[in-house]
């Protein structure tokens, strides 16, 4: 089973507009982090927001919000105001327990496209 | 935040030959650095964990005698794409984790885009 799924290849918002980028994941491990990470056309990956599953309220770095549905196993990202720089790559990603602690799985990705 | 820096970014070379990518932690010593190939508009796939002094450890389906990585730093790790061929072109992301910390994430490298010819 995927290990992290990503429903939406592409998606669209207006400038100024908040987009919900959608991620559920699957583990039976009671300790994992969950991440978000946005690639712009340059390539490289830059880390937006993190959640732990012990964590009791949802993450937020500025912008970005990370809405965890624990029971669903889901861990949306929500940007608010859209910029046109925000257009790129997003990639969820979950890492699990103390075992594999170091190893990471990632979504196949949703190409966000910010409107003016 | 912790640096990675990926050296080079670009790099172009005949079928045949072999490519190193340089993989360095700027600011922070990595005991585990990781390997990643990204096909176009595709996901992060692992390749291989590198271990500081230590064999790299290889994800199912990656030849490691095609992809030989050397960490023999805890602030470098190289990969070495060997007898390179067209379908080896695509662009390969090393990561490292600062396990210490509490989130323990991932900080990349920018990235070395491959071009067999």
């Amino acid at each position: 089973a995927q290990k992290i799924t990503q429903t939406q290849p592409g998606m669209f918002v207006q400038e100024k507009e908040a987009v919900t980028l959608d991620c559920t994941y699957d583990t039976s491990d009671p300790s994992y982090g969950l991440f978000w990470y946005k690639q712009p056309s340059s390539g490289e990956m830059i880390f937006l927001i993190y959640q732990g599953s012990y964590d009791q309220q949802n993450a937020t770095e500025g912008r970005y919000s990370l809405n965890f549905q624990k029971a669903r196993k889901s861990a949306n990202l929500v940007i608010s105001a859209s910029q046109l720089g925000d257009s790129a790559m997003y990639f969820c990603a979950m890492r699990e327990g103390r075992r594999n602690f170091n190893k990471f799985y990632f979504g196949s990705g949703t190409k966000l496209n910010v409107k003016p | 935040g912790a640096v990675v820096s990926q050296h080079p970014s670009r790099v172009i070379c005949k079928s045949g030959t072999s490519v190193k990518i340089e993989c360095r932690s700027l600011d922070f010593q990595a005991t585990t650095m990781f390997w990643y190939r990204q096909f176009p508009k595709k996901s992060l796939m692992l390749m291989a964990t590198s271990n500081e002094g230590s064999k790299a450890t290889y994800e199912q389906g990656v030849e490691k005698d095609k992809f030989l990585i050397n960490h023999a730093s805890l602030t470098l790790s190289t990969l070495t794409v060997t007898s390179a061929h067209p379908e080896d072109s695509s662009f390969y992301i090393c990561s490292a984790s600062t396990s210490g910390l509490t989130t323990g994430e991932l900080f990349f490298g920018e990235g070395s885009r491959l071009t067999v010819l």
